[in-house]
């Protein structure tokens, strides 16, 4: 699986934006990009995932560059509720038998305050 | 739709015991994956069954292993416990594992304690 690399930290201001960058630069064509968060000690969260094309649900937006190598988790209006771990994920490819097999690395701390 | 479940969602054992955790998928799932979570690792693939077999495993000792039923409940045990072994233990389920898009949704988790 591609390996992924993201800030350790990041704080965000409570209504604001908050954007999480992952870099992705070795993946392949047939990986998916997943993002998960964890709020402490409680199981991952999904929230979205996608494979070329910017992705939008009721949590989130998932902007992917168009070469794939990085992207971008958008929450559009940051609440203390989202103050969690967020990790991005690259998805083992179709038929490799891994797919399976979610590799989290250590993730963004995002903090929203007031 | 009822999410994961897991059972006990908390547990203290002691040195050298054995430990057995359960967990239910979503309705309808058929791929049953656990992880391993402590402070100093992180999140750490254990192994993933479907339909009663073990499809994917990890990089973890015999001490670890797992099993699936029918109705796709697994459960995992782990063997003469050690202090090491004080995780949170993860069970996550998908439909089936390969499909083209496949999404795991986790459970809240087991934590041991081992003392």
């Amino acid at each position: 699986d591609a390996k992924t690399t993201q800030p350790p930290s990041m704080d965000c201001a409570e209504g604001r934006a908050a954007n999480l960058p992952c870099n992705h630069s070795t993946i392949s064509g047939n990986e998916y990009v997943y993002w998960y968060r964890q709020i402490h000690s409680q199981g991952p969260q999904y929230i979205i995932h996608g494979l070329k094309n910017n992705e939008t649900n009721e949590m989130a937006s998932l902007i992917i560059t168009e070469d794939r190598k990085s992207s971008t988790l958008i929450l559009p209006h940051a609440t203390l509720r989202d103050t969690a771990v967020y990790y991005c994920i690259v998805r083992g490819g179709v038929g490799t038998g891994t797919a399976s097999k979610l590799t989290f690395g250590t993730g963004t701390r995002l903090q929203v305050t007031l | 739709k009822a999410g994961v479940t897991q059972t006990p969602r908390y547990l203290i054992k002691t040195r050298g015991q054995q430990v057995t955790l359960s967990c239910s998928p979503i309705s309808g799932h058929r791929s049953v994956s656990w992880y391993q979570q402590t402070p100093g690792q992180g999140l750490q693939f254990l192994f993933e069954y479907f339909s009663e077999t073990q499809r994917n495993k990890g990089n973890f000792p015999g001490r670890f292993s797992g099993r699936q039923f029918s109705n796709s409940r697994s459960e995992m045990n782990v063997s003469t416990l050690e202090l090491g072994d004080s995780a949170l233990y993860l069970c996550a389920s998908s439909r089936a594992g390969l499909a083209k898009e496949e999404t795991q949704y986790f459970g809240p988790g087991t934590r041991l304690l081992v003392l």
